[in-house]
C-alpha cells in the first residue's frame, strides 16, 4: 500500500467552478500535510500545508484534514485557467522527516 | 533572489559517465532533502541533511550515489556510472529545523538529467 493515495485525474472544471482535489494517507501516526502545485517541466511549489484537523482557509484556497478518516483535501474556489497544474499531496509520516508525496491529479481549468 | 538554487538546470550524459549536481538552500535552513521525480511520479526521497550531518538515507540511493553538505551550507549530489534508468528530475529542496515552518520545505527549480 502507497503512503499516499490521490486520484490521478485528469480532472476538468469550467473557469469560475470549484476544483475538489482528493488525498489518502496510510500513515494513522502522520501530522503534516502539505499540497504542491507543479506546472509542467517546473518544480513543486507549496501553496497550502495543514496539522489540524478541520480546515485551513488562504484566499481561493482551502485545505481540508480529516485524521480519522485519514483524508486531506484541497479546494480551489473561482477556478482560473492559470491553476491548471498538477497538484501534490504529500505528508510526513509519524517519525519521519521527509515528505512522501502521491502521483498528482491534473486539473486543467477551460476558459 | 533568496529561494533555493541549483545547478546545473540540464545535463545530458552518456551512460557509464559521472555527474555532479549543486544546490544551495535558502540561507537560514539547517535542512536540506534530494528527491528524484520521473514523469507522472510524485517525488521520491533520496537522502537529507541537517547542517552538515547526513541523518537518513533512502534505500533508492544506490551505491553509486553520494551526497555531501561540508559546511553545512550547499550540498552537492553525484552520481557515477550513470545509467539510462537515472534519466529523473534530481529537486533539492530546504527547511528551517525549529519554528512555525520548520516542516516546509521549499523546493528549487531542479537539474533534469538525461542518460544517453
Amino acid at each position: 500500500q502507497k503512503e499516499v493515495e490521490q486520484n490521478s485525474g485528469p480532472l476538468s472544471v469550467p473557469e469560475g467552478a470549484i476544483a475538489s482535489l482528493n488525498c489518502t494517507y496510510s500513515d494513522r501516526g502522520s501530522q503534516s500535510f502539505f499540497w504542491y502545485r507543479q506546472y509542467s517541466g517546473k518544480s513543486p511549489e507549496l501553496i497550502m500545508f495543514i496539522y489540524s484537523n478541520g480546515d485551513k482557509e488562504d484566499g481561493r484556497f482551502t485545505a481540508q484534514l480529516n485524521k480519522a478518516s485519514q483524508y486531506v483535501s484541497l479546494l480551489i474556489r473561482d477556478s482560473q485557467p492559470s491553476d491548471s497544474a498538477t497538484y501534490l499531496c504529500a505528508v510526513i509520516p509519524f517519525g519521519a522527516n521527509n515528505l512522501f508525496f502521491g502521483t498528482g491529479t491534473r486539473l486543467t481549468v477551460i476558459p | 533572489d533568496t529561494g533555493v538554487s541549483q545547478n546545473p538546470r540540464h545535463k545530458i550524459t552518456k551512460r557509464g559517465q559521472n555527474v555532479t549536481f549543486r544546490c544551495d538552500p535558502i540561507s537560514e535552513h539547517n535542512r536540506l532533502y534530494w528527491y528524484r521525480q520521473t514523469l507522472g511520479q510524485g517525488p521520491e526521497f533520496l537522502t537529507y541533511f541537517q547542517n552538515e550531518a547526513q541523518l537518513e538515507k533512502s534505500r533508492l540511493l544506490s551505491d553509486r550515489f553520494s551526497a555531501e553538505r561540508p559546511k553545512g551550507s550547499f550540498s552537492t549530489l553525484e552520481i557515477q556510472r550513470t545509467e539510462q534508468g537515472d534519466s529523473a528530475m534530481y529537486l533539492c529542496a530546504s527547511s528551517p529545523v525549529r519554528g512555525l515552518s520548520y516542516n516546509e520545505q521549499f523546493f528549487g527549480p531542479g537539474t533534469r538529467l538525461t542518460v544517453l
